[in-house]
């Protein structure tokens, strides 16, 4: 069975310092995609970013960065230089292979900014 | 292009009474999947059509039930309403039923039930 696991906090930054996000993930298939997704105030989830298990070579996009370790089945997400804008909740989430487009999603972590 | 649209917005109810949600997917996606979202938690995946046949359902009890339409729609049906079902509904929708595909989500339905 797929199971994400987030750390249920709040946490709190200053805009302009970074912001980290842990993400361990549990599968039984080789093959999955983990994703980070964001809920703003507004409730409607927003897609940020995709990674396949075959994968591990960690991107930046813009002020977004993931880090991806098979070994330790983590998928932490690092927001650069935050912004009043990114507060939300952001999610982890993983779809295994077996288990078609099915998203199992963590808890979520609050974060919020602060100008 | 319009986004995944959800009908109603918020929605109150009683314990034992029935609710149809509506999901209108983007144009050209043929993938219709439904999330429970309690406050507080992630959320929590309920069903999954594919052109017009169920392909996934998550591990909720027989009261709720769905369907796709011809035009790809969605309904979520629940019946009996239970205090639990209060709960934030989302409706994704993606371009085919494969893993990697980014699912685009729904602003949502909020229903509470008294």
């Amino acid at each position: 069975a797929q199971k994400v696991t987030q750390a249920q906090t709040e946490i709190s930054v200053v805009e302009k310092e970074d912001v980290t996000l842990d993400c361990v993930y549990e599968t039984r298939d080789t093959t999955y995609y983990l994703f980070w997704y964001k809920q703003p105030p507004s409730g409607e989830l927003v897609f940020l970013i995709r990674r396949n298990s075959f994968d591990e070579q960690n991107e930046i996009s813009g002020r977004y960065s993931w880090n991806f370790q098979k070994s330790t089945s983590s998928f932490n997400f690092t927001i650069t230089a935050s912004q009043v804008v990114d507060s939300a909740v952001y999610f982890c989430a993983l779809s295994e292979a077996r288990g078609n487009n099915r998203l199992a999603f963590g808890k979520g972590n609050q974060v919020v900014v602060i100008p | 292009d319009a986004g995944v649209t959800q009908s109603p917005t918020h929605l109150i109810k009683t314990r034992g009474q029935h609710v149809t949600l509506r999901c209108s997917p983007i144009s050209g996606h043929k993938s219709v999947s439904w999330y429970q979202q309690v406050l507080g938690q992630g959320p929590q995946f309920i069903f999954q059509y594919y052109e017009k046949e169920e392909r996934g359902r998550g591990n909720f009890p027989d009261r709720f039930s769905a369907r796709q339409f011809p035009n790809y729609s969605s309904e979520l049906n629940v019946n009996a309403l239970l205090l639990g079902d209060s709960a934030l509904y989302l409706c994704a929708s993606s371009l085919v039923q494969v893993v990697a595909n980014e699912q685009f989500f729904g602003p949502g339905t909020r229903l509470t039930v008294l």
